[in-house]
């Protein structure tokens, strides 16, 4: 079975720019969360989807958006980027909501400028 | 706000030595305590896991050592090898019914010398 896929693998930005993320879960798998991975703050839950609709959220601004469609591939959008938001996004996704076992996809590097 | 504090940072062992890195929480909200392990380039691969009502969990080479009074738990790992040399994180999961924020520690980076 596939793994978590994540497109693209690195991403270059600038300031105030927008970007959208794309994340395809485990075959089966109905439920995906969004981290954010820095050196500094290590790994920061964004938030979690399931059936197509935001279930949980971090503490994040805004600017940190999602959606996930009915094959339940998601998408994460930053948008007016920070120099800050620089940072590597981990997709996890899982059979079910607020599962304790999560499958994390390798991940896109993003670099804003 | 770290509600998980993970030490140390980095850790440098001997290949056959054993690897001990340990972790403290504080919301007492979380009820499972999974163990990942990151290779460069690659996700989190979750490697072991206790929950709270356990003292002692072991997989092969791999124990997870749980102090529910202290609100603490390690990873030991024992005979290291250089394939062990990757980032460890430590998390903590929310029990069901309240506010679901999983939350990890910052990571340990793990280097195993031949």
């Amino acid at each position: 079975k596939a793994g978590v896929t994540q497109t693209p693998r690195y991403l270059i930005k600038t300031r105030g720019q927008q970007v959208t993320l794309s994340c395809s879960p485990i075959s089966g798998h109905r439920s995906v969360s969004w981290y954010q991975q820095t050196p500094g703050q290590g790994l920061q839950f964004l938030f979690e989807y399931f059936s197509e609709t935001q279930r949980n959220k971090g503490n994040f601004p805004g600017r940190f958006s999602g959606r996930q469609f009915s094959n339940s591939r998601s998408e994460m959008n930053v948008s007016t980027l920070e120099l800050g938001d620089s940072a590597l996004y981990l997709c996890a996704s899982s059979i079910i909501i607020r599962a304790e076992t999560q499958y994390f996809g390798p991940g896109t590097r993003l670099l804003v400028l | 706000q770290q509600q998980v504090k993970q030490s140390p940072q980095s850790l440098i062992v001997q290949k056959g030595g054993i690897s001990i890195i340990n972790c403290a929480y504080e919301n007492t909200a979380f009820d499972y305590f999974p163990w990942y392990q990151q290779f460069p380039g690659k996700g989190p691969a979750l490697l072991i896991a206790i929950r709270p009502d356990v003292s002692e969990k072991k997989e092969g080479r791999f124990t997870i050592s749980f102090n529910k009074s202290a609100k603490q738990f390690s990873l030991h790992i024992m005979d290291s090898q250089p394939g062990d040399s990757a980032t460890y994180f430590c998390a903590a999961i929310p029990a069901s019914g309240g506010s679901y924020i999983p939350t990890f520690g910052r990571g340990t980076s793990l280097i195993v010398h031949p």
